[in-house]
């Protein structure tokens, strides 16, 4: 298994532009999620899927979009970058609707300059 | 967000025992979470107590649950310079985990 995978690892934007952030994971997982950190702020959490075709917003949504049409894959699109959102996003899944034992990706570090 | 709080920083020499603590806020919490992360990586779960317990120990690693203060500790015993990382806490909120700031911690040769 490859586990979560995450794509690009990293993104240089310039403010206003759009760009997807794509996240995999081949473990049948139903729950995946979006974290940004920030230093010194732990990961806060973006927006969440229970499973496919069902998305939920976490605590930092603004400014992104998510859908979840496949089990495998959970896109994370940025619709107009800005600065605020430099920053490094994981994704991450687990087998149930639980938190328990959410498996990380490597991450993809943001610039938007 | 900062409902569970960290503290920053932790400098440790080689061979000693490290603690690591943590305060949460939500006492609903099922389980409780540690994790590390290493340079440029994603978080690795560590361990994990679930909310009725006091005391988990696995291998060099041993967990303190204090529920009525809201308080949970990391103890790694025989520290080595491949533990220097991150660690963060993090408590369960249903359908999110919400995660401390992380408490980078330093081993000293």
């Amino acid at each position: 298994n490859a586990g979560v995978t995450q794509t690009p690892k990293f993104q240089v934007l310039k403010t206003g532009q759009s760009m997807t952030l794509q996240c995999a994971q081949d473990m049948n997982h139903e729950y995946m999620s979006w974290y940004r950190q920030d230093p010194g702020m732990g990961l806060r959490l973006i927006h969440y899927s229970v499973g496919a075709g069902i998305t939920d917003q976490g605590e930092v949504p603004n400014g992104y979009n998510v859908s979840r049409s496949t089990t495998e894959d959970f896109p994370l699109r940025l619709l107009s970058a800005a600065p605020s959102q430099t920053s490094v996003y994981f994704c991450a899944s687990s087998y149930s609707q639980g938190t328990y034992e959410q498996y990380f990706g490597p991450g993809t570090r943001l610039t938007v300059t | 967000g900062e409902d569970v709080e960290q503290s920053l920083f932790l400098s440790v020499r080689e061979g000693d025992s490290s603690v690591i603590n943590c305060t949460y806020t939500d006492s609903s919490s099922t389980y409780l979470y540690w994790y590390k992360q290493e340079p440029g990586a994603g978080l690795q779960l560590l361990t994990y107590i679930f909310s009725n317990m006091d005391m988990k120990q696995d291998q060099r690693l041993t967990v303190l649950l204090n529920k009525k203060d809201k308080h949970l500790s990391l103890r790694i015993a025989d520290t080595q310079t491949g533990d220097s990382a991150i660690y963060f806490c993090a408590e369960d909120a249903g359908n999110m985990l919400t995660f401390g700031g992380g408490t980078r911690l330093m081993v000293k040769p």
